[in-house]
């Protein structure tokens, strides 16, 4: 199994430049999340759904976008990107069994 | 809200000794308490998840415990090895799973 699968592993964008980060998982998890973690700190959540076609914000969703098409994909859309948003993105999925996480994606704004 | 804070933010300890990590939370109404590690780099990888229902979850050289009531965990880790220096979280739900984490540990263990 690939369990949580990430792209792209590392991305640099410049202010005001727009990008998605992928995330697709293969273990017909309902839900699914995406957190952003900075240095030193804990991960905090951006935005997160419950299934297809059901998502909702986080406690830091500001300046991202989310949907939720199939089970398997869940894509982050960044549409103005800020160096505020230079960051370590994880996507993961869960049952009450437990988390899972993708590898992650560092993105630098510049 | 719910607050999670982990004490101390890093360790070393030499090779071979047991040690203790703290993660304690502010609100006691929690269905369950997981403990990740992730190394430098890396994603999380999930190592215990404690139900409420439960006190301690074991996993080989790991045992976790969990206190509701004093808002408290702990995760023991016996007879230290180099490749357990990793950085570890502690986390726990707030509606729909949510995950509340803390700041987490950062262990160095010292051949």
């Amino acid at each position: 199994n690939a369990g949580v699968t990430q792209t792209p592993k590392f991305r640099i964008l410049k202010i005001g430049q727009s990008m998605t980060l992928q995330c697709t998982q293969d273990m017909n998890h309902n839900y699914m999340y995406w957190y952003r973690q900075d240095p030193g700190m804990g991960l905090k959540l951006i935005y997160y759904s419950v299934g297809a076609g059901i998502t909702d914000k986080g406690e830091v969703p500001n300046g991202y976008n989310v949907s939720r098409s199939t089970t398997e994909d869940f894509p982050l859309r960044l549409e103005l990107a800020a160096p505020s948003q230079t960051s370590v993105y994880f996507c993961a999925s869960s049952t009450t069994e437990g988390y899972t996480f993708g590898s992650g994606t560092r993105l630098t704004v510049v | 809200k719910q607050e999670v804070t982990q004490i101390p933010a890093a360790l070393s300890v030499p090779e071979g000794e047991n040690l203790v990590l703290n993660c304690s939370f502010t609100d006691s109404a929690i269905y369950n308490l997981q403990w990740f590690r992730q190394d430098p780099g890396k994603g999380l990888t999930s190592l215990l998840l404690i139900q409420s229902s439960q006190r301690e979850q074991t996993s080989g050289r790991l045992n976790a415990s969990l206190d509701k009531s004093s808002g408290r965990s702990t995760l023991y880790i016996a007879a230290s090895q180099p490749g357990d220096s990793a950085t570890y979280l502690c986390a726990v739900p707030f509606g729909n799973e949510k995950l509340t984490f803390g700041t987490g540990t950062r262990l160095t263990i010292i051949p």
